[in-house]
């Protein structure tokens, strides 16, 4: 299963928009860029995924680099409740998680 | 009512004991998984199942076994629990695997 790099921990300021970083550089042409978040004591929660081309929905973006070795996540405007840890995972027929990112979010 | 409900939320067994985790679906998916949790790591897939007449071992099946008794319902068994099967299992479902998963509330077991 393809692997990615995730930084273990960023922050960010209420209200300030938020770049979350993966790289995927042995992505496989038929992966789909999942990203997931979780809070404190509950399951994940889907937030966006994509194939090739940027994507938007109402909770974030997501940017995939033309040659698909990397993307970025963005919450445009964080709030206190987007702390959790997010995770970039390259899907095929099943997620594997890694360790993901440990978003704070500081008032 | 939930799309994915688990059964129990919480729960304490003793080591050697055989014990039932169970998840069922609203979302009339096919797919569903079973993962675990361990403190400040992040999950790790047990077992998944594409139909009601497949399974397949994931990450760390080793201890476990699953049941598939319907579309919606996908129950985990450890079959003699240890104390390192401590831990926060989540079942999940997907439609077609491509796109976004339900994750339920998890089930906090403790094996002492």
């Amino acid at each position: 299963d393809a692997k990615t790099t995730q930084p273990n921990s960023m922050e960010s300021n209420e209200e300030e928009p938020v770049h979350l970083p993966c790289n995927h550089s042995t992505i496989s042409g038929t992966d789909y860029i999942h990203w997931y978040r979780q809070l404190p004591s509950q399951g994940p929660e889907y937030v966006i995924h994509g194939l090739t081309s940027n994507v938007n929905n109402r909770m974030a973006s997501l940017a995939i680099a033309e040659d698909r070795k990397s993307s970025t996540l963005i919450l445009h405007r964080a709030t206190l409740r987007d702390a959790a840890v997010y995770y970039c995972i390259l899907n095929t027929d099943k997620l594997i998680f890694g360790t993901g990112t440990r978003l704070q979010v500081f008032p | 009512d939930a799309d994915v409900t688990q059964t129990p939320r919480n729960r304490i067994t003793k080591t050697g004991k055989r014990i039932m985790l169970e998840c069922s679906q609203t979302k009339g998916h096919d797919r569903m998984y079973w993962y675990r949790q361990d403190p400040g790591l992040g999950l790790r897939l047990i077992y998944y199942s594409f139909d009601v007449k497949d399974i397949n071992k994931g990450e760390i099946s080793d201890g476990y076994s699953v049941s598939r008794q319907a579309q919606a319902k996908f129950s985990l068994s450890l079959e003699s629990a240890i104390p390192n099967q401590t831990a926060l299992y989540f079942c999940a479902t997907s439609d077609t695997g491509y796109y976004g998963y339900t994750f339920g509330s998890g089930t906090r077991l403790t094996v002492v």
